[in-house]
């Protein structure tokens, strides 16, 4: 199991481009959930998803953010007409579908808007 | 409204000395707490988690409900210990992260 595996690792967007991140969550884990980290803040909770569902998505801005998770494939986080605020570490992780269970976490997309 | 407070960025202590990584929170509710810690170049990784109650890699933490706390301790840190700290509330489906604490240890 290789683990939450996301893409790319960094990301050099110019403003007013569309960021695509992606995140293929660990083998038998449904659920996913996308994080941001922005420069000395912590980690905050963007989207939870679950196969073709949006569960928790209070912590997305509300303007050109999007988030999915299809039958197949990977679950996309996208960002239209970035701006330089956008730039920050995102995170994926996944859990299976079993209450109080794990998070694992993905290495990260590092986006830079120049 | 739910929030999680690390006051210290970083904490430099010498190899054998105790540590002691503070975490402070705010839940209307029985928490969930959590001390995640991420390692130079690798991912963010589960440390440890109240309700199990166990010591990983010498590290316990103890839910202290009276003052809202979850301190991280160790008697004795290491040189691998060096790494990020984030302490982390589970709010209904979500984690509710800390801003981190940098722990070196120095030789």
């Amino acid at each position: 199991n290789a683990g939450v595996m996301q893409n790319p690792r960094h990301l050099v967007r110019r403003r007013g481009q569309e960021a695509r991140l992606r995140c293929s969550p660990m083998k038998g884990h449904s659920h996913v959930y996308w994080y941001r980290q922005l420069p000395e803040e912590g980690l905050k909770f963007m989207v939870y998803l679950q196969k073709e569902n949006i569960i928790d998505e209070s912590g997305m801005p509300k303007e050109r953010f999007s988030a999915e998770f299809p039958k197949e494939g990977p679950s996309i986080l996208r960002i239209q007409q970035v701006v330089r605020g956008d730039s920050a570490a995102y995170f994926c992780a996944s859990s299976p579908p079993r209450p109080g269970a794990e998070a694992f976490f993905g290495q990260g997309t590092r986006l830079t808007v120049v | 409204a739910q929030r999680v407070t690390q006051p210290e960025k970083l904490l430099s202590v010498f190899k054998g000395a105790p540590v002691e990584l503070k975490c402070n929170y705010s839940y209307s509710g029985s928490p969930e707490l959590f001390w995640y810690v991420q390692y130079s170049r690798q991912r963010l990784q589960l440390l440890l988690r109240h309700i199990s109650r166990e010591s990983i890699k010498g590290f316990t933490a103890d839910l202290n409900k009276g003052e809202t706390s979850f301190h991280l301790k160790k008697p004795f840190a290491q040189e691998e210990d060096s790494a990020m700290y984030y302490c982390a509330l589970c709010d209904t489906d979500k984690l509710i992260f800390g801003t981190g604490t940098r722990l070196q240890v120095f030789p």
